[in-house]
Protein backbone atom coordinates (compact mmCIF):
# COMPACT_ATOMS: atom_id res chain seq x y z
CA UNK A 1 0.00 0.00 0.00
CA UNK A 2 0.82 3.64 -0.71
CA UNK A 3 1.72 5.83 2.09
CA UNK A 4 1.92 9.01 0.42
CA UNK A 5 0.81 9.23 -3.15
CA UNK A 6 0.89 11.85 -5.77
CA UNK A 7 -0.42 12.38 -8.99
CA UNK A 8 0.50 13.18 -11.98
CA UNK A 9 3.80 12.15 -11.68
CA UNK A 10 4.68 14.07 -14.37
CA UNK A 11 3.14 17.01 -15.69
CA UNK A 12 4.06 18.59 -18.78
CA UNK A 13 2.71 22.45 -19.89
CA UNK A 14 2.71 25.33 -21.45
CA UNK A 15 3.33 29.15 -19.38
CA UNK A 16 -0.01 30.62 -18.72
CA UNK A 17 -2.14 27.10 -18.02
CA UNK A 18 -3.45 26.41 -14.56
CA UNK A 19 -2.40 23.36 -13.05
CA UNK A 20 -3.23 20.85 -10.08
CA UNK A 21 -1.30 18.32 -8.27
CA UNK A 22 -2.88 16.11 -5.77
CA UNK A 23 -1.82 14.44 -2.77
CA UNK A 24 -3.05 11.74 0.01
CA UNK A 25 -2.03 10.26 2.55
CA UNK A 26 -3.21 7.20 4.09
CA UNK A 27 -1.10 7.02 7.51
CA UNK A 28 -3.47 8.73 9.40
CA UNK A 29 -1.40 11.87 9.89
CA UNK A 30 -2.67 15.08 11.03
CA UNK A 31 -0.27 17.35 8.82
CA UNK A 32 0.62 17.27 5.11
CA UNK A 33 3.39 19.16 3.78
CA UNK A 34 4.55 21.02 -0.17
CA UNK A 35 8.15 20.94 -0.59
CA UNK A 36 9.83 22.24 -3.97
CA UNK A 37 13.31 20.51 -4.90
CA UNK A 38 14.89 23.41 -6.40
CA UNK A 39 17.53 23.63 -9.27
CA UNK A 40 20.37 23.35 -6.92
CA UNK A 41 18.38 20.38 -5.82
CA UNK A 42 17.90 21.49 -1.97
CA UNK A 43 14.08 20.63 -0.63
CA UNK A 44 12.47 23.79 0.52
CA UNK A 45 8.95 23.92 2.57
CA UNK A 46 6.29 25.67 0.94
CA UNK A 47 3.16 25.06 2.60
CA UNK A 48 1.96 22.96 5.71
CA UNK A 49 -1.44 22.08 6.81
CA UNK A 50 -2.60 20.55 10.09
CA UNK A 51 -5.96 19.14 10.96
CA UNK A 52 -7.11 20.69 7.39
CA UNK A 53 -5.38 24.19 8.70
CA UNK A 54 -2.41 26.51 7.25
CA UNK A 55 0.25 26.69 9.67
CA UNK A 56 3.16 27.12 7.58
CA UNK A 57 3.20 29.71 4.03
CA UNK A 58 6.51 30.43 3.03
CA UNK A 59 7.38 33.16 0.42
CA UNK A 60 5.74 31.78 -2.20
CA UNK A 61 3.71 33.39 -5.04
CA UNK A 62 0.35 33.72 -4.99
CA UNK A 63 -0.43 31.85 -7.87
CA UNK A 64 0.50 28.86 -6.19
CA UNK A 65 -2.85 27.89 -3.31
CA UNK A 66 -2.76 24.45 -1.42
CA UNK A 67 -6.15 22.93 -0.09
CA UNK A 68 -6.96 20.68 2.02
CA UNK A 69 -10.28 19.08 1.80
CA UNK A 70 -9.78 16.47 4.69
CA UNK A 71 -6.90 15.19 6.73
CA UNK A 72 -6.07 12.77 4.21
CA UNK A 73 -5.67 15.11 0.84
CA UNK A 74 -3.17 18.18 0.53
CA UNK A 75 -3.93 19.31 -3.73
CA UNK A 76 -1.81 22.00 -4.92
CA UNK A 77 -2.94 24.63 -7.35
CA UNK A 78 -0.72 26.49 -9.91
CA UNK A 79 -2.42 29.34 -11.65
CA UNK A 80 -0.60 30.99 -14.48
CA UNK A 81 2.20 28.93 -14.91
CA UNK A 82 5.59 30.35 -15.32
CA UNK A 83 8.98 28.57 -16.89
CA UNK A 84 11.05 28.95 -13.11
CA UNK A 85 7.91 27.22 -12.25
CA UNK A 86 9.28 23.98 -13.49
CA UNK A 87 10.97 22.15 -10.62
CA UNK A 88 9.49 18.93 -8.83
CA UNK A 89 6.92 19.01 -6.14
CA UNK A 90 7.08 16.73 -3.37
CA UNK A 91 4.53 16.00 -0.90
CA UNK A 92 5.24 14.55 2.39
CA UNK A 93 3.30 13.73 5.71
CA UNK A 94 3.94 13.55 9.25
CA UNK A 95 2.17 13.27 13.23
CA UNK A 96 3.24 16.87 14.35
CA UNK A 97 1.89 15.76 18.10
CA UNK A 98 5.53 14.44 18.18
CA UNK A 99 8.89 14.82 16.44
CA UNK A 100 8.18 12.22 13.94
CA UNK A 101 9.79 11.43 10.60
CA UNK A 102 8.36 12.79 7.64
CA UNK A 103 6.80 10.80 4.79
CA UNK A 104 7.57 11.81 1.10
CA UNK A 105 5.33 10.93 -1.72
CA UNK A 106 7.30 9.82 -4.93
CA UNK A 107 7.25 13.88 -6.14
CA UNK A 108 6.11 15.36 -9.10
CA UNK A 109 7.93 16.76 -12.25
CA UNK A 110 6.26 19.92 -13.42
CA UNK A 111 7.49 21.06 -16.91
CA UNK A 112 6.81 24.73 -18.43
CA UNK A 113 7.60 25.65 -21.68
CA UNK B 1 18.39 33.07 7.75
CA UNK B 2 18.57 29.63 9.35
CA UNK B 3 21.50 28.24 7.45
CA UNK B 4 21.57 23.51 7.51
CA UNK B 5 25.39 22.76 5.96
CA UNK B 6 26.11 19.07 5.23
CA UNK B 7 29.81 18.31 4.48
CA UNK B 8 31.48 17.01 2.40
CA UNK B 9 29.05 17.83 -0.86
CA UNK B 10 29.78 14.30 -2.41
CA UNK B 11 31.99 11.30 -1.28
CA UNK B 12 33.31 8.11 -3.19
CA UNK B 13 34.19 5.39 -1.26
CA UNK B 14 34.95 1.59 -1.83
CA UNK B 15 32.52 -1.48 -0.45
CA UNK B 16 33.40 -2.03 2.42
CA UNK B 17 34.73 1.48 4.04
CA UNK B 18 33.40 2.67 6.60
CA UNK B 19 32.16 6.54 6.37
CA UNK B 20 30.45 9.19 7.67
CA UNK B 21 29.53 12.91 7.25
CA UNK B 22 28.46 16.18 9.59
CA UNK B 23 25.20 18.13 9.61
CA UNK B 24 26.18 21.50 11.33
CA UNK B 25 22.72 23.27 12.47
CA UNK B 26 21.93 26.41 14.69
CA UNK B 27 22.60 25.95 18.31
CA UNK B 28 20.18 27.94 19.71
CA UNK B 29 16.36 27.14 19.66
CA UNK B 30 17.04 23.31 18.81
CA UNK B 31 13.68 21.21 18.74
CA UNK B 32 14.73 18.12 16.46
CA UNK B 33 17.22 17.23 13.49
CA UNK B 34 16.30 14.33 11.17
CA UNK B 35 18.52 12.53 8.49
CA UNK B 36 16.78 10.92 5.45
CA UNK B 37 17.79 8.79 3.13
CA UNK B 38 17.16 9.81 -1.01
CA UNK B 39 17.68 7.44 -4.00
CA UNK B 40 17.91 8.67 -7.16
CA UNK B 41 14.30 8.58 -8.70
CA UNK B 42 12.81 7.77 -5.41
CA UNK B 43 11.67 10.09 -2.46
CA UNK B 44 13.29 10.88 0.83
CA UNK B 45 13.50 8.14 3.02
CA UNK B 46 13.59 8.58 6.69
CA UNK B 47 16.45 7.23 8.48
CA UNK B 48 16.34 8.63 12.16
CA UNK B 49 14.30 11.53 14.16
CA UNK B 50 16.68 13.04 17.00
CA UNK B 51 15.43 15.30 19.66
CA UNK B 52 17.86 14.65 22.76
CA UNK B 53 21.50 16.08 23.09
CA UNK B 54 23.77 13.34 23.31
CA UNK B 55 21.19 11.11 21.22
CA UNK B 56 22.74 7.94 19.50
CA UNK B 57 20.58 6.12 17.25
CA UNK B 58 21.16 3.11 14.96
CA UNK B 59 19.74 1.16 12.48
CA UNK B 60 21.85 -1.66 10.99
CA UNK B 61 25.27 -0.54 9.97
CA UNK B 62 24.14 3.46 9.84
CA UNK B 63 24.07 5.10 13.14
CA UNK B 64 24.15 8.88 14.31
CA UNK B 65 24.73 11.31 16.98
CA UNK B 66 23.49 14.35 17.92
CA UNK B 67 25.50 17.30 19.70
CA UNK B 68 22.56 20.50 19.88
CA UNK B 69 25.17 22.88 22.62
CA UNK B 70 27.73 22.88 19.14
CA UNK B 71 25.41 22.35 16.69
CA UNK B 72 26.37 19.20 14.60
CA UNK B 73 24.82 15.38 14.03
CA UNK B 74 27.06 12.78 12.74
CA UNK B 75 25.92 9.75 10.21
CA UNK B 76 28.40 7.15 9.98
CA UNK B 77 28.02 3.90 7.96
CA UNK B 78 29.95 1.01 8.18
CA UNK B 79 31.02 -1.28 5.88
CA UNK B 80 29.54 0.63 3.01
CA UNK B 81 28.04 -1.53 0.19
CA UNK B 82 26.67 -0.43 -3.18
CA UNK B 83 23.00 -0.32 -2.25
CA UNK B 84 24.44 2.65 0.09
CA UNK B 85 24.81 5.03 -2.68
CA UNK B 86 22.14 7.56 -2.04
CA UNK B 87 22.28 11.11 -0.88
CA UNK B 88 21.87 11.71 2.64
CA UNK B 89 20.34 14.68 4.05
CA UNK B 90 19.56 15.97 7.26
CA UNK B 91 16.80 18.63 8.65
CA UNK B 92 16.71 20.80 11.39
CA UNK B 93 13.71 22.28 12.93
CA UNK B 94 13.09 24.59 15.74
CA UNK B 95 9.72 23.80 16.82
CA UNK B 96 7.09 21.84 17.08
CA UNK B 97 4.94 22.32 14.63
CA UNK B 98 8.21 24.47 12.66
CA UNK B 99 9.49 24.28 9.20
CA UNK B 100 12.16 21.87 8.51
CA UNK B 101 15.37 22.97 6.91
CA UNK B 102 17.13 20.91 4.97
CA UNK B 103 20.83 20.84 3.98
CA UNK B 104 22.32 20.10 0.63
CA UNK B 105 22.82 16.51 1.27
CA UNK B 106 26.14 14.36 0.68
CA UNK B 107 26.26 12.38 -2.02
CA UNK B 108 27.72 8.82 -1.29
CA UNK B 109 28.73 6.46 -3.67
CA UNK B 110 29.92 2.57 -2.95
CA UNK B 111 31.90 0.99 -5.57
CA UNK B 112 32.00 -2.37 -5.23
Amino acid sequence: DTAVSQTPKYLVTQMGNDKSIKCEQNLGHDTMYWYKQDSKKFLKIMFSYNNKELIINETVPNRFSPKSPDKAHLNLHINSLELGDSAVYFCASSQESRAYEQYFGPGTRLTVT
Amino acid sequence: ILNVEQSPQSLHVQEGDSTNFTCSFPSSNFYALHWYRWETAKSPEALFVMTLNGDEKKKGRISATLNTKEGYSYLYIKGSQPEDSATYLCAFRQNQGGKLIFGQGTELSVKP
